[in-house]
């Protein structure tokens, strides 16, 4: 069966980076986008970026720009989201999901556990 | 913030239908494919509706999507007190480079 499973909760000081890995099972991961999604508590959710884990083509949101990375590495079918100069702002769960929003013939259908990332100093 | 507009919270009694509205724009849902999502307390989100008005095997007939211009609904019919949960709508938006774009999201109440 298709699984997406991320690393650990992790907490951070303002300033600093994360790392979330996220690894697929189940399935080929060079057939699929990988996107990340962010959600503080109680709030939506927010698209982050998406890879193809294939080419390497990436594209992230306006407003992480240059503040984002998203990278895989195909001999272990895992995808990583590193985010830099963290704030409280960007204390969230983040989701890594398989699948596309502009082909819906691959719709983003599997989802991580999620990853809390907490930013406190 | 999010530039696709939903309802904050909508309810119906079991049986009733519920609709819930997302409101864009030409650039993302008027020219892109529509997803809708259901989100339980503590979970990830789990995909309802995709392109459009697709439901992915395993899903309910009770929940049905549709597109009109840049708008789109989900409908929930026969509602089911485990329907209660947080509802996003989804879609790619083709300004600022291309990006995915999610809706405000709607808290359904199973009342």
């Amino acid at each position: 069966q298709v699984q997406l499973v991320q690393s650990g909760a992790e907490v951070k000081r303002p300033g600093a980076s994360v790392k979330v890995s996220c690894t697929a099972s189940g399935y080929t991961f060079t057939n699929y986008d990988i996107n990340w999604v962010r959600q503080a508590t109680g709030q939506g959710l927010e698209w982050m970026g998406w890879m193809n884990p294939n080419s390497g083509n990436r594209g992230y949101a306006q407003k992480f720009q240059g503040r984002v990375t998203i990278t895989r590495n195909t001999s272990v079918s895992t995808a990583y989201m590193e985010l830099s100069s963290l704030t409280s702002e960007d204390t969230a769960v983040y989701y890594c999901a398989r699948g596309s929003f502009v082909d819906a013939t691959m719709a983003p259908d599997y989802w991580g556990q999620g990853t809390l990332v907490t930013v406190s100093s | 913030q999010s530039v696709l507009t939903q309802p904050p919270s909508a309810s119906g009694t079991p049986g009733q239908r519920v609709t819930i509205s997302c409101s864009g724009s030409s650039s993302n849902i008027g020219s892109n494919y529509v997803y809708w999502y259901q989100q339980l307390p503590g979970t990830a989100p789990k995909l309802l509706i995709y392109g459009n008005n697709q439901r992915p095997s395993g899903v309910p007939d009770r929940f049905s999507g549709s597109k009109s211009g840049t708008s789109a609904s989900l409908a929930i019919s026969g509602l089911r007190s485990e329907d209660e949960a947080d509802y996003f709508c989804a879609t790619w938006d083709d300004s600022l480079s291309g990006q995915g774009v999610f809706g405000t999201g709607t808290k359904v109440t199973v009342l």
